[in-house]
């Protein structure tokens, strides 16, 4: 069965860089969760969209934004990068209402800020 | 804001035991409770989930209770295998918000 994909694996920038980190969804899932994990932590809710509208919003820094394109793909984009963001980036995607759905996670974005 | 406390933060077994982690909420509008396993450099998988009209569900190895009463539920590995290594996550309120993790090591 297709999983979530997300791209890429790795990622190292730089202090004040940019990243894109991209996310395609599992086939007909119509939502789509970025989360945040860093070493030895739980995952942090950042950002969730449904049928390519925000639906809620977590701890995203402003400087973090996301979008959900036509083709349901999503993109984080960071700017302005810190030391502290560097973690795992998950990307799930659900067909149906979080409160009632299980979400299936990507294997990740590490991102690496030197 | 919710508040997710998982128990133990790690915990270790035999080969054979049983595993017991325990997840307590706040938020009594939460009806869904899922429990993750996530292997080192993967994302979480979902292996079992309840929903609140249930008190328990079982599934061959693996079974989870719920006490919305008490706002707490627990995952329960039986006859455990050393593949049963992982980190292990609950989530309610809408997973907005995970459990701490527990690491089980299974010892062979």
């Amino acid at each position: 069965a297709a999983g979530v994909i997300q791209s890429p694996r790795h990622l190292i920038k730089e202090k004040r860089e940019t990243a894109t980190l991209k996310c395609y969804p599992i086939p007909r899932h119509d939502t789509v969760y970025w989360y945040q994990q860093g070493p030895g932590q739980d995952p942090q809710f950042l950002i969730s969209f449904y049928e390519k509208m925000q639906s809620d919003k977590g701890s995203i820094p402003d400087r973090f934004s996301a979008q959900q394109f036509s083709d349901y793909h999503s993109e984080l984009n960071m700017s302005s990068l810190e030391l502290g963001d560097s973690a795992l980036y998950f990307c799930a995607s659900s067909l149906g209402d979080r409160d009632n759905s299980p979400l299936h996670f990507g294997n990740g974005t590490r991102l690496t800020v030197t | 804001g919710e508040n997710v406390e998982q128990h133990p933060s790690t915990l270790s077994v035999q080969e054979g035991d049983s595993a017991v982690i325990k997840c307590t909420y706040s938020d009594s509008a939460s009806n869904y409770f899922p429990w993750y396993k996530q292997e080192l450099g993967k994302g979480p998988q979902l292996i079992i989930d309840i929903r609140s009209n249930v008190g328990e569900k079982k599934d061959q190895r693996i079974a989870v209770t719920l006490n919305k009463t008490a706002k707490h539920f627990s995952l329960h590995i039986t006859e455990t295998q050393p593949e049963d290594s992982a980190v292990y996550f609950c989530a309610a309120r809408n997973q907005f918000y995970f459990g701490t993790g527990t690491s089980l090591t299974v010892i062979p």
